[in-house]
């Protein structure tokens, strides 16, 4: 699978949008960009997934670059829940459908909520 | 409940001794996965099943772990002879059929410590 870049942590404060960046330079064309996140104690969570263009549901919004080589997934007002390690993952859509679709995580985006 | 269960929920072995750990997926979930967390770090993918066959335990550290799934619902990961370097959290995880860009629910783990 590609690689993945995002930053070690970051900061916002509780109720403002909070804007998480993943590098993937190396991507392919049939690689999807995936979301997931821990909350403390817990196992991780999906969040969202996209391709080519940004989609939207019901806990954030992910905008993926015109390139595909970056995307920014989007929380667009901050709660004090929403603290945890968010994970941005590519899978590659060439797998066969009843073959391997590990996850493969990084260290992922330690995100804290500032009161 | 009707998401991953996993128990114990904690777990404490003197080194050497045997553990088995078990993994309740979403019922009818045909996927299931073994991952492993250390302090700190990401998830480590450890092995995958569809329905009762072990397709990939690429990840699995040593002969001393073993996984089984032999009704193609219910999993045990089994840790033989256990050493300090195995603590960690071990987290199942379930999807619907393992299609590509499915998502994956994952249980709380259990978290492992060797003395």
């Amino acid at each position: 699978d590609a690689k993945t870049t995002q930053p070690n942590s970051m900061e916002s404060n509780e109720e403002e949008p909070v804007h998480l960046p993943c590098n993937h330079s190396t991507i392919s064309g049939t690689d999807y960009i995936h979301w997931y996140r821990q909350l403390p104690s817990q196992g991780p969570e999906y969040v969202i997934h996209g391709l080519t263009s940004n989609v939207n549901n019901r806990m954030a919004s992910l905008a993926i670059a015109e390139d595909r080589k970056s995307s920014t997934l989007i929380l667009h007002r901050a709660t004090l829940r929403d603290a945890a390690v968010y994970y941005c993952i590519l899978r590659d859509a060439i797998i066969s459908n009843f073959g391997n679709e590990k996850l493969t995580f990084g260290t992922g985006t330690r995100l804290t909520i500032i009161p | 409940g009707a998401g991953v269960s996993q128990s114990p929920r904690y777990k404490v072995a003197k080194r050497g001794q045997d553990v088995a750990l078990r993994c309740d997926p979403i019922s009818g979930h045909v996927s299931l996965f073994w991952y492993q967390q250390a302090l700190g770090q990401g998830p480590e993918f450890l092995t995958y099943f569809q329905n009762e066959a072990q397709l990939d335990k690429s990840g699995l550290p040593s002969d001393r772990f073993f996984a089984e799934r032999p009704e193609g619902s219910v999993s045990t990961l089994k840790i033989q002879r256990t050493q300090q370097e195995d603590s960690a959290v071990y987290l199942c995880a379930s999807s619907s059929t393992g299609a590509v860009n499915e998502k994956l629910f994952f249980g709380s783990g259990t978290q492992l410590s060797v003395l």
